[in-house]
């Protein structure tokens, strides 16, 4: 099976940039999107395709992906950005994975 | 606007059957490249892909789960049905539906609030 692994955390100040990685064999082979979720609330898509970001997603959000490792970076840390992201991609045998989560804080 | 929104029960016993409904709105669930997936969460831990359908019939499941989930669609209704067999304590979980938009490598990007259902006899 395949599995995406991510840190449990992330510290970031505010106004500074958080980085959340996504680790897998060979992720750069394969299209990365990134979910964003609250407290209590239901995940919100903040990247996909590795680099693109939906309507209403700030530019501050961005992604890359290349060799075993996607990031999700936050330039400008917010204290609205506190939440856990997820990382997922297809998979032909396991379908969709999910990353194991990340809890982004802001201090 | 897209909108979709899960229901069902709160609570079941071990052993009972689930069945949860997603309804839909703002897209079409005949539209061949969207389709509607299953997606639970159990407190406090990671996100999990349970099943998912398309208006052609594809219709694919969790390894892990296939023997217990059996998912359809009524296109006439915009619903998407998810039924799970043989309920445990440790399905305990916020059970969301989510559209997959076939446009973008099959990316999640509407989901419903979820629901909590919590299983105890």
């Amino acid at each position: 099976s395949y599995v995406l692994t991510q840190p449990p955390s992330v510290s970031v100040a505010p106004g500074q940039t958080a980085r959340v990685s996504c680790g897998g064999t060979n992720i750069g082979s394969r299209s990365v999107h990134w979910y964003q979720q609250k407290p209590g609330q239901a995940p919100v898509l903040v990247v996909y395709d590795d680099t693109d970001r939906p309507s209403g997603i700030p530019e501050r959000f961005s992604g890359s992906n290349s060799g075993n490792t996607a990031t999700l970076t936050i330039n400008r840390v917010e204290a609205g950005d506190e939440a856990d992201y997820y990382c997922q991609v297809w998979d032909t045998s396991d379908h969709y994975v999910f990353g194991t989560g990340t809890k982004v804080t802001v201090l | 606007q897209v909108t979709l929104k899960e229901s069902g029960p709160v609570l079941v016993k071990p052993t009972e059957t689930l069945t949860l409904t997603c309804t839909v709105s703002g897209f079409s669930l005949s539209n061949a490249r969207m389709g509607v997936s299953w997606i639970r969460q159990p407190p406090g831990k990671a996100l999990e892909w349970l099943a998912h359908i398309f208006s052609i019939d594809e219709k694919s499941y969790s390894a892990s789960l296939k023997s217990r989930l059996t998912i359809s669609m009524d296109t006439s209704k915009s619903q998407v049905v998810l039924i799970m067999t043989n309920m445990d304590p440790g399905d305990t979980a916020t059970y969301y539906c989510a559209r997959i938009n076939g446009d973008y490598s099959l990316v999640f990007d509407s989901w419903g609030q979820g629901t909590l259902v919590t299983v105890s006899s």
